[in-house]
């Protein structure tokens, strides 16, 4: 069985902070891929990122990176320099994939995070 | 291109009736998911369809739920007898299945159910 912790329930931060996001998985497959999806206000899940079991480069897109790391189960969310668009809940997924095909998402319970202008 | 869309965006029904939520996933993904969002359970898998087939059903919780696809396109998903406890956002997502891997899911807005 699949588990994601994310054990960060809240976090507010003053804009233009740098805020890293925590996620911590658990699954006895090899094969795997890690999501990081943003939920506004408006409700609408956005993906952020996705990363394979193979692929612990980390990445960086704009203000956002993520540091993925095996040997601690972790898949971090950076956010530099946030700003108040940034607010939402941020929920980390993983999926395995003993049948291909099957991407279903086990998410972890999100981070609420609160930028205060 | 349009997104993937749910519809209705919220039904309120009552305790004992059935309902029916729609999903139209983004033209030409083959893989469509449903999940539930409530506050007590976060956000749980329920169904899986690879075009019309739905191979992995394990996330409905009752045989009250049951869901088709027709056409490898629109999605319905029912609750009979509905239940308090059904309340929650239901949601959608589809992605691109194709021979060099899948692509990551996009999600619709949701349906708000509830159930008085």
């Amino acid at each position: 069985a699949q588990k994601v912790t994310q054990a960060q329930t809240e976090i507010s931060v003053v804009e233009k902070e740098d805020v890293t996001l925590d996620c911590v998985y658990e699954t006895r497959d090899t094969t795997y891929y890690l999501f990081w999806y943003k939920q506004p206000p408006s409700g609408e899940l956005v993906f952020l990122i996705r990363r394979n079991s193979f692929d612990e480069q980390n990445e960086i897109s704009g203000r956002y990176s993520w540091n993925f790391q095996k040997s601690t189960s972790s898949f971090n969310f950076t956010i530099t320099a946030s700003q108040v668009v940034d607010s939402a809940v941020y929920f980390c997924a993983l999926s395995a994939h003993p049948n291909f095909g099957n991407e279903k998402l086990t998410f972890g319970t999100g981070t609420r995070l609160t930028i205060i202008p | 291109g349009a997104g993937v869309s749910q519809s209705p965006s919220n039904k309120v029904t009552e305790k004992g009736k059935d309902v029916e939520l729609r999903c139209d996933p983004i033209s030409g993904h083959t893989a469509l998911y449903w999940y539930r969002q409530s506050l007590g359970q976060g956000l749980e898998f329920l169904i899986y369809f690879q075009g019309n087939s739905a191979p992995d059903k394990s996330g409905l919780p009752s045989d009250r739920f049951s869901a088709e696809r027709t056409g490898g396109s629109v999605s319905t998903l029912t609750i009979q007898r509905t239940q308090q406890e059904d309340s929650a956002v239901y949601l959608c997502a589809s992605s691109l299945v194709w021979a060099g891997g899948i692509n990551e899911q996009y999600f619709g807005p949701g349906t708000r159910l509830t159930v008085t």
